[in-house]
C-alpha cells in the first residue's frame, strides 16, 4: 500500500512549456485534489475531484487542467508554465465514506517545480 | 484574503518549553483539522475536531475548537525536537469537500 505517490519530485521548466505532474493512490479514494504551497501562503486549491470523470475548479484553477479518467490517478497539467507557477505541489486524497469534509486528507511527497 | 490566520509565523524554542499556536477566522467552519508537514513531505492530520468548545488531547498535543467554531488552538508541553515542522490548521465547511488552509506555523524546537 503505497498511499499517494507523486512524480517527479523535481522539475524545471523554461517559460512557455507544458509538463503534466502525476498522481496516483491505491486506497480507492473518490476525492483527489491538487494543491500548491507557497512561503506564508499555507496551501491553495488548483482543482479537485470527487470521482472519476468529475474534476471541479479550486481556488486557483487559471494555467491548470485537468483530468480524471480513473479512479487512481489525477493528472496537473501546466498548458503554458510561467514564473508564477514556480512552488511545491501536493497531491491528496480522501474518503468520502463520511458526509462533510471530516474525512482524513493524505498527501503525497510534493512535486518541487521551478520555472525560469 | 486569507480566511484563516495562524500565529505566530515563526516559534524558536528550547526543549522542554510549553507553546500554543493560533488558528482564527472570522468565519464559522463545520470542522478543523491540524496538520504537521516535515520538510519534504506532505502534511500528516493530526487530529480532526467537530464540536464547539471540544478539547482533544494527543499524548503532549492539547488541540482546542472555539465555543463559536471561529478559532482553535494548539498547545505543546514540554516541547522535544522531534515536534519541530510547520503546523498547519484547515478548515472545513458544511456540503464542501474542499478545505481552506491556514498560511502555518513553522515550530523550531532547540535540544
Amino acid at each position: 500500500n503505497a498511499g499517494v505517490t507523486q512524480t517527479p519530485k523535481f522539475q524545471v521548466l523554461k517559460t512557455g512549456q507544458s509538463m503534466t505532474l502525476q498522481c496516483a493512490q491505491d486506497m480507492n479514494h473518490e476525492y483527489m485534489s491538487w494543491y500548491r504551497q507557497d512561503p506564508g501562503m499555507g496551501l491553495r486549491l488548483i482543482h479537485y475531484s470527487v470521482g472519476a470523470g468529475i474534476t471541479d475548479q479550486g481556488e486557483v484553477p487559471n494555467g491548470y487542467n485537468v483530468s480524471r479518467s480513473t479512479t487512481e490517478d489525477f493528472p496537473l497539467r501546466l498548458l503554458s508554465a510561467a514564473p508564477s507557477q514556480t512552488s511545491v505541489y501536493f497531491c491528496a486524497s480522501s474518503s468520502l465514506a463520511r458526509q462533510g469534509s471530516n474525512n482524513e486528507q493524505f498527501f503525497g511527497p510534493g512535486t518541487r517545480l521551478t520555472v525560469l | 484574503t486569507q480566511l484563516l490566520e495562524q500565529s505566530p509565523q515563526f516559534l524558536s524554542i528550547q526543549e522542554g518549553e510549553n507553546l500554543t499556536v493560533y488558528c482564527n477566522s472570522s468565519s464559522v467552519f463545520s470542522s478543523l483539522q491540524w496538520y504537521r508537514q516535515e520538510p519534504g513531505e506532505g502534511p500528516v492530520l493530526l487530529v480532526t475536531v467537530v464540536t464547539g468548545g471540544e478539547v482533544k488531547k494527543l499524548k503532549r498535543l492539547t488541540f482546542q475548537f472555539g465555543d463559536a467554531r471561529k478559532d482553535s488552538s494548539l498547545h505543546i508541553t514540554a516541547a522535544q525536537p522531534g515536534d519541530t515542522g510547520l503546523y498547519l490548521c484547515a478548515g472545513g465547511r458544511a456540503g464542501r469537500r474542499a478545505l481552506t488552509f491556514g498560511s502555518g506555523t513553522r515550530l523550531q524546537v532547540q535540544p
